[in-house]
């Protein structure tokens, strides 16, 4: 069974703050790792993926994942209210099918 | 990055009937998927759309129920059938290139049935 888990919040940061969200995965054949942002109402949209261990970083956006432990995290720097949304982690395994976690909900208090 | 429309956007049905959604995608892509969303919940993988062949269903979907089609590499319908409350939720297709290994999402049908 390939779980994807992460804690379903709800996650309250204050504006400026750091957002840190975690997700954790049970196959250690997964390949490739993904996170997306939900609005209410909207559908998912890409914000990051990571390959290879360690850090990766898009303007604010910080992914990393440890293999070794399984796990990948999303880091948002400067949090600001509009990213208030439920952010999904996605991971990739062998086959071709992506498998979600449930969400995070994180909530950017101004 | 994919663009991807589904229609119609949103549909309110009565028991018994069944709906076809439309989804189309301004690229050919190698791989497409149909999901499902309730309210609150997370994406469950109703099938993937194989083009030219009959569509991989997931444990508990099944293709009397929810029969896709995929006649070409930029579109697929998924139809819910014989409709009931429970299949009230967001459907969304999916898309994927199999180079890019990036995957977008249309923007969702949200179906209400009485």
């Amino acid at each position: 069974q390939k779980e994807v888990e992460q804690n379903s919040g709800p996650l309250s940061v204050p504006e400026g703050a750091i957002a840190s969200l975690n997700c954790t995965y049970s196959d250690r054949g997964s390949q490739s790792f993904f996170w997306y942002r939900q609005y209410s109402g909207k559908s998912p949209e890409l914000i990051m993926f990571i390959y290879s261990n360690g850090d990766k970083e898009d303007g604010r956006f910080t992914a990393q994942l440890n293999k070794a432990s399984q796990y990948v995290s999303l880091l948002i720097r400067d949090s600001q209210p509009s990213d208030s949304a439920t952010y999904l982690c996605a991971v990739k395994y062998a086959g071709n099918q992506f498998y979600f976690g449930t969400g995070t909900s994180l909530t950017v208090i101004p | 990055s994919a663009v991807i429309s589904q229609k119609p956007s949103r549909d309110i049905c009565q028991r018994g009937t069944s709906l076809t959604i439309q989804c189309q995608v301004d690229s050919q892509v190698t791989m497409m998927f149909w999901y499902r969303q309730q309210p609150g919940q997370s994406l469950t993988l109703i099938a993937t759309a194989n083009q030219g062949s009959e569509a991989t269903y997931e444990s508990g979907f099944v293709i009397d129920k929810f029969p896709i089609s995929r006649p070409n590499l930029t579109f697929s319908t998924l139809t819910v059938s014989n409709m009931s409350p429970e299949d009230s939720s967001i459907y969304l297709c999916s898309a994927r290139d199999k180079a890019q290994e990036t995957q977008y999402f249309g923007p969702g049908t949200r179906l209400l049935v009485l």
